[in-house]
């Protein structure tokens, strides 16, 4: 079954400590794309890759990396310079320019002490 | 700035009502605008609109889209408990490749 796989469901760090969030997609989208999850504010783009080796910030990239090597992986990482980081994170995948839909992973969920 | 805002932010209604849910939204050149369903953790996809005054149904749930006025409703009827989850709003603007999602509406269906 082709799908989105995040990894870990729940993950939890110290202030001043970066962390990756994985993302493993074999749907052989060529499109990811990292949103972030705040009560009350819907979804915000973080970074967004439209094929690898290439990526574009989205609208909140401060604080944040990303890389995408392989065409199925997309992990980012939550800087220490990140202000705010405990939110729930979501991975999404898509063929670019088909009018296609996200597919999303399941989320993973930061909380930063 | 590309903006979508979504209304009500929150409905509780009781099971068998049908409900609405408002999106509207300021793009530059309009391509798309998605209907999600989110649960407890991945966004599901409900529909896809591109253009003006044609319907999308799914069973209980149709949802249409009015480009002069620059809103979508998302209709649900004969709601179940089921139905309870947060629906969320995105367009996307030509050559942006990206989705700018509104805040969402977190519905609740009682038994």
């Amino acid at each position: 079954d082709g799908g989105i796989t995040q990894s870990p469901k729940y993950l939890f760090r110290k202030e001043g400590q970066n962390v990756t969030l994985s993302c493993e997609q074999n749907l052989n989208h060529d499109a990811m794309y990292w949103y972030r999850q705040d009560p009350g504010q819907g979804l915000r783009l973080i970074y967004y890759s439209q094929i690898v080796n290439d990526f574009q910030k989205g609208d909140i990239a401060e604080g944040y990396s990303v890389s995408r090597e392989k065409k199925e992986s997309f992990p980012l990482t939550v800087t220490s310079a990140q202000k705010n980081p405990t939110a729930f994170y979501l991975c999404a995948s898509s063929i670019p320019g088909l009018n296609s839909p996200l597919h999303f992973g399941n989320g993973t969920r930061l909380t930063v002490t | 700035e590309d903006k979508v805002v979504q209304s009500p932010l929150s409905l509780v209604v009781h099971e068998g009502d049908t409900v609405t849910l408002n999106c509207s939204y300021e793009v530059t050149n309009f391509r798309s605008l998605l209907w999600y369903k989110q649960e407890k953790k991945a966004p599901t996809f409900l529909f896809m609109l591109t253009s003006s005054g044609i319907e999308k149904k799914s069973g209980r749930l149709s949802s249409i889209l009015d480009k002069k006025e620059l809103f979508s409703i998302l209709n649900i009827t004969a709601t179940q408990t089921g139905d309870s989850a947060v629906y969320l709003c995105a367009v996307e603007g030509q050559g942006a490749q990206k989705l700018v999602f509104g805040q969402g509406t977190r519905l609740t269906i009682n038994p």
